[in-house]
């Protein structure tokens, strides 16, 4: 079985200031785990995604994750949020050789404050 | 154009009347899914297809169903419409190589069951 939690459903942040979206994992396989965006009244969009090479992964729009297989945790990080980074954030963790089974966090709204 | 087409956008219906939501895609991917979303839980699976003969269930496929006309359509149905199937409703693609875990996402439906 696996799941996700992201911890905080909301997370609200100034321009300028670094952005840190939390979300720990539990799968009893290697897992590879993604982090999707959702802009309003737009489908789900992939930011990064680790599938067991670098730990360190860069994503499109200066955001990165960081899978720490010891805290069984991939956060998801930005240091330096802008106005168009609003919106909801979502992890994803899917089982090694499965397509289908992906399992979505229930997501954080990520505000972004002038 | 978007690769990933969903009509209606919006949908109220009432309860008991059967409703069809539809999906189309020109990015030429096998692989087809139907999602719905919920606030505060993420996104859980209906029905996927991993082609035109093939259709599985998902984690929550009572109450819908699928038809996969052609390689580009998926289409989801649900037979009785009930109040708890109110959400937003998202189709995806992947494709079947390497790299199948990227999903692209329409736009959404957001049906509401009076």
């Amino acid at each position: 079985a696996q799941s996700v939690t992201q911890l905080d459903s909301h997370v609200s942040v100034s321009e300028g200031t670094p952005v840190l979206l939390r979300c720990n994992y539990s799968s009893s396989y290697s897992p590879s785990l993604f982090w999707y965006v959702q802009h309003p009244n737009k489908g789900l969009q992939l930011l990064l995604k680790y599938t067991s090479a670098a730990t360190l992964v860069k994503g499109i729009n200066g955001f990165e994750a960081e899978f720490k297989k010891s805290e069984t945790s991939f956060h998801l990080t930005k240091p330096s949020a802008h106005m168009s980074d609003a919106a909801e954030y979502f992890c994803v963790v899917k089982r090694s050789g499965s397509a289908r089974q992906l399992t979505f966090g229930s997501g954080t709204q990520l505000t972004v404050l002038p | 154009d978007a690769d990933v087409t969903q009509t209606p956008r919006n949908r109220i219906t009432k309860t008991g009347k059967r409703i069809m939501l539809e999906c189309s895609q020109t990015k030429g991917h096998d692989r087809m899914y139907w999602y719905r979303q919920d606030p505060g839980l993420g996104l859980r699976l209906i029905y996927y297809s991993f082609d035109v003969k093939d259709i599985n269930k998902g984690e929550i496929s009572d109450g819908y169903s699928v038809s996969r006309q052609a390689q580009a359509k998926f289409s989801l149905s649900l037979e009785s419409a009930i109040p708890n199937q109110t959400a937003l409703y998202f189709c995806a693609t992947s494709d079947s190589g390497t790299g199948n875990e990227k999903l692209f996402f329409g736009s959404g439906t957001q049906l509401s069951v009076l």
